[in-house]
């Protein structure tokens, strides 16, 4: 079964242009979140989808928002972007096993802003 | 509010030698996974432990959960340098939201 894939890789921004990152979970796993990553912050929630739907938030500011499709492809967007925008973001997609979920995550998009 | 604090956050020691890294919140918790990142890349799924006082072995790797599910630590028989990387653990209540570690950050030297 094919892993996580987040698309691009890598991405180079300016100062105040949007971006836009996608994330195609493991077959069969409903529910994506996504999570920023910097060396001083750790791994910060964004936010979770579960069927097409924003299930949970985390506190990050409206410019940072997110969306699922029916096949539960996701994206998310940052739109007039910021130097502290610079990080890792994480894309998870986790199953129910049980009473309990697992997570699992891609290989992150590197954006740098310049 | 960080609910999960890891110690320590980083540790350098030779290849052979053990260690241990602990993974501790005042919450509980219904289930704790541990990951291991390399630069770079995403987090990997190590193991996930959801009984109070389990105890489970991968390899090399011992993982175990607290009795009042409020912390973990996880011991490295013999390291090696394939271990280097950050150690994360992450803890789950109700609900599919996972609260992340501070991270340890493991360096094993040749």
């Amino acid at each position: 079964k094919a892993g996580v894939t987040q698309t691009p890789r890598y991405l180079i921004k300016t100062r105040g242009q949007q971006v836009t990152l996608s994330c195609s979970p493991i077959s069969g796993h409903r529910s994506v979140s996504w999570y920023q990553q910097t060396p001083g912050q750790g791994l910060q929630f964004l936010f979770e989808y579960f069927s097409e739907t924003q299930r949970n938030k985390g506190n990050f500011p409206g410019r940072f928002s997110g969306r699922q499709f029916s096949n539960s492809r996701s994206e998310m967007n940052v739109s007039t972007l910021e130097l502290g925008d610079s990080a890792l973001y994480l894309c998870a997609s986790s199953l129910e096993a049980g009473t309990y979920y697992e997570q699992y995550f891609g290989p992150g998009t590197r954006l740098t802003v310049t | 509010t960080q609910l999960l604090e890891q110690s320590p956050q980083f540790l350098s020691i030779q290849e052979g030698e053990n260690l241990t890294v602990y993974c501790n919140s005042s919450s509980v918790f219904s289930s704790l996974q541990w990951y291991r990142q390399e630069p770079g890349e995403g987090p990997v799924l190590l193991v996930t432990v959801v009984t109070g006082g389990e105890v489970k072995k991968l390899k090399r790797l011992t993982f175990q959960f607290g009795d009042a599910r409020k912390d973990s630590s996880l011991h490295i028989t013999a390291a090696q340098p394939g271990d280097t990387g950050l150690y994360l653990c992450a803890g789950t209540n109700t609900g599919n939201q996972f609260y992340f570690g501070t991270g340890t950050s493991l360096t094993v030297i040749p």
